[in-house]
Order: C-alpha cells, then sequence, then structure tokens
C-alpha cells in the first residue's frame, strides 16, 4: 500500500530559526514528489516539485531534498517568518503502468509548522 | 486571473439532507479532482474526472456523486448516505491526468452537519 509518513506532527519554532521537516514514503513506482503550504482554512500552494533525478531544489527559503534510494525527504526553511506558519504536506504520485503519472497522489498527514515571535 | 473557485467557503446540512459543493476553473484544465480532509489525516480521493462526460471513483467515494457535464465544472454532492460528512473538502485542477507543473488547489469549502 502506497503511504507517506511525515515527522513531526508538529513543531514550534522562534522567529528567525531554521527548521526541518521530514518526509518518508512507500510510494512504488516513484514518479515525483511535491511540497504543499497550506494556510488554516485555505488550499495547498505547491512549493517544490521533485522528479527522481533531482535531490535537491529550493524556492527562496524553502529548500527540499529528495533521498530515492532511502525513500526520503525533507524540507529545510531557512530564517522563519511568522507567515510560515502553515501545515506542511508531502505529497508523492506514482507512475501508472505505462510508465506516465496518472495524477493521483498519496498525500502525508502533514506537519504543522508555528512561529513565535 | 485564472484559478479555481469553490463556493461557499462554509456550508451547513442537516443531517439526512444532500448538498452540493461548486468547483469553477478558467484554467481549461482537462483534469479536475475532490479530496476530503480530515484533521490529522492527509487528503483522501473521492473522486477525479480525466475529460469531460467522464469520472471514476476515487478512495470514499461511497455516499458522494459528481457530474462533469462541463470542462469548467465539477460539483460534488454530498449525499445522506455519508456518514460524516463534516470536513474539509478540497477541489483541484491540472491541464491533464498527470500533469505534474500545473496541479492547482481551489480555497476549499467546510461542511458542517447540524
Amino acid at each position: 500500500k502506497n503511504q507517506v509518513e511525515q515527522s513531526p506532527q508538529s513543531l514550534i519554532i522562534l522567529e528567525g530559526k531554521n527548521c526541518t521537516l521530514q518526509c518518508n514514503y512507500t510510494v512504488s513506482p516513484f514518479s515525483n514528489l511535491r511540497w504543499y503550504k497550506q494556510d488554516t482554512g485555505r488550499g495547498p500552494v505547491s512549493l517544490t516539485i521533485m522528479t527522481f533525478s533531482e535531490n535537491t531544489k529550493s524556492n527562496g527559503r524553502y529548500t527540499a531534498t529528495l533521498d530515492a534510494d532511502t525513500k526520503q525527504s525533507s524540507l529545510h526553511i531557512t530564517a522563519s517568518q511568522l507567515s510560515d506558519s502553515a501545515s506542511y504536506i508531502c505529497v508523492v504520485s506514482a507512475l501508472d503502468g505505462g510508465g506516465t503519472s496518472y495524477g493521483k497522489l498519496t498525500f502525508g498527514q502533514g506537519t504543522i509548522l508555528t512561529v513565535h515571535p | 486571473d485564472g484559478g479555481i473557485t469553490q463556493s461557499p467557503k462554509y456550508l451547513f446540512r442537516k443531517e439526512g439532507q444532500n448538498v452540493t459543493l461548486s468547483c469553477e476553473q478558467n484554467l481549461n484544465h482537462d483534469a479536475m479532482y475532490w479530496y476530503r480532509q480530515d484533521p490529522g489525516q492527509g487528503l483522501r480521493l473521492i473522486y477525479y474526472s480525466q475529460i469531460v462526460n467522464d469520472f471514476q471513483k476515487g478512495d470514499i467515494a461511497e455516499g458522494y456523486s459528481v457530474s462533469r457535464e462541463k470542462k469548467e465544472s465539477f460539483p460534488l454532492t454530498v449525499t445522506s448516505a455519508q456518514k460524516n460528512p463534516t470536513a474539509f473538502y478540497l477541489c483541484a485542477s491540472s491541464a491533464f491526468a498527470g500533469d505534474v507543473v500545473g496541479y492547482t488547489f481551489g480555497s476549499g469549502t467546510r461542511l458542517t452537519v447540524v
């Protein structure tokens, strides 16, 4: 069964500090991994997308890494801001039998990040 | 601006009633999706449609129904058969099933059964 597990479930940090969120997955065959940011009561917004051949991708203060061998990904947030308070969701998609991603995704439960002043 | 519009933002339903959630997109996307989000759980796929007049059940389709009569619209009906309908519902779309870059979510509808 395809699964995505995220840790920690929640995290509290002080403004200006760095943090790292973890994602482990068992989705196979792997197509791509995405990190989303979801503000409370809003839809998820994409931060990064990585395919099998990519092991790091940055989007401003967000840097995602991917280790396809160990099936792990991390999202590192640098110099956190109050606006970073949100849920961060790891999403993995699998290839279908024909070798193309068919768009069905497996979602992690999310890590709730709270940034305090 | 192109995007996905979900309405209403908040919806209250009495037990035993059917209710329909709206999802409209002006991105010219072929594929559309409905997800359910519960606290502490990942999003779960309810239904998806890869093209007009076609849709498939997702992982938790029981108690829900959809239609795809127009490319822009993919409404979700929560029927009285859905035993625990209180949740946050998200609609998404992509240019085609399997599109990685263009996968876009709406802002969600929170449904509460009273």
